[in-house]
């Protein structure tokens, strides 16, 4: 099974590029977040999305954007990359949203922007 | 005044220990409380939640809730190396959204 696939794992970016960070799950999950993880900080959610075509923010929307086409696909969009952006990035699923407090977490994506 | 706080560590135990974490809260709006584990350089697990007050065991873990206190905290008995992780406090607040704290990072010396 492969659960949330995160890909890339690694990424350097120059300030100013963007990029795609992808997130597929095969797990008929309807919700989908995206996190990011700072050194020795917790889990910010950035955004989220309860089923195929509904998206909304989380706590630091700025500087992403998602979209939600399919139920399996969830990808975050960087656009002009910032240094403040690097992080390593968490793509999650659940079946029944975080009510459960059961997420289903992706492998992550360290990203650095240089 | 951070929504979710926990001490960052390191806490330091022996093997065969009781580690005992801790979690404060600021909402009292908040409902629903989770413990994560976080191996380095992996994602997060649930290991424990808790909705009432009181005590909830699940063999070597125990999470305890007072909500009049705005605490929650983890207790872990027979503390092994393998419990060595950084462990995440996570709260659902109003508005359905899950708020973590920065993590404990646990170290359990043999």
């Amino acid at each position: 099974n492969a659960g949330v696939t995160q890909t890339p794992k690694f990424r350097i970016l120059k300030i100013g590029q963007s990029m795609t960070l992808q997130c597929t799950q095969d797990m008929n999950h309807n919700y989908m977040y995206w996190y990011r993880q700072d050194p020795g900080m917790g889990l910010k959610l950035i955004y989220y999305s309860v089923g195929a075509g509904i998206t909304d923010k989380g706590e630091v929307p700025n500087g992403y954007n998602v979209s939600r086409s399919t139920t399996e696909d969830f990808p975050l969009r960087l656009e002009l990359a910032a240094p403040s952006q690097t992080s390593v990035y968490f793509c999650a699923s659940s079946p029944t949203g975080v009510g459960t407090g059961e997420l289903f977490f992706g492998e992550g994506s360290r990203l650095t922007v240089l | 005044q951070k929504e979710v706080e926990q001490n960052s560590g390191p806490l330091s135990v022996p093997e065969g220990a009781i580690a005992s974490l801790n979690c404060t809260y600021s909402d009292r709006g908040s409902q629903s409380f989770f413990w994560y584990r976080q191996y380095s350089g992996k994602s997060p697990e649930l290991i424990m939640f808790i909705y009432s007050n009181g005590d909830k065991e699940d063999g070597r873990f125990t999470a305890q809730l007072n909500k009049a206190s705005q605490y929650v905290s983890l207790l872990i008995r027979d503390s092994q190396p393998s419990d060595s992780a950084t462990y995440l406090c996570a709260v659902i607040k109003a508005g359905n959204m899950l708020t973590f704290g920065g993590g404990t990072r646990l170290m359990v010396k043999p």
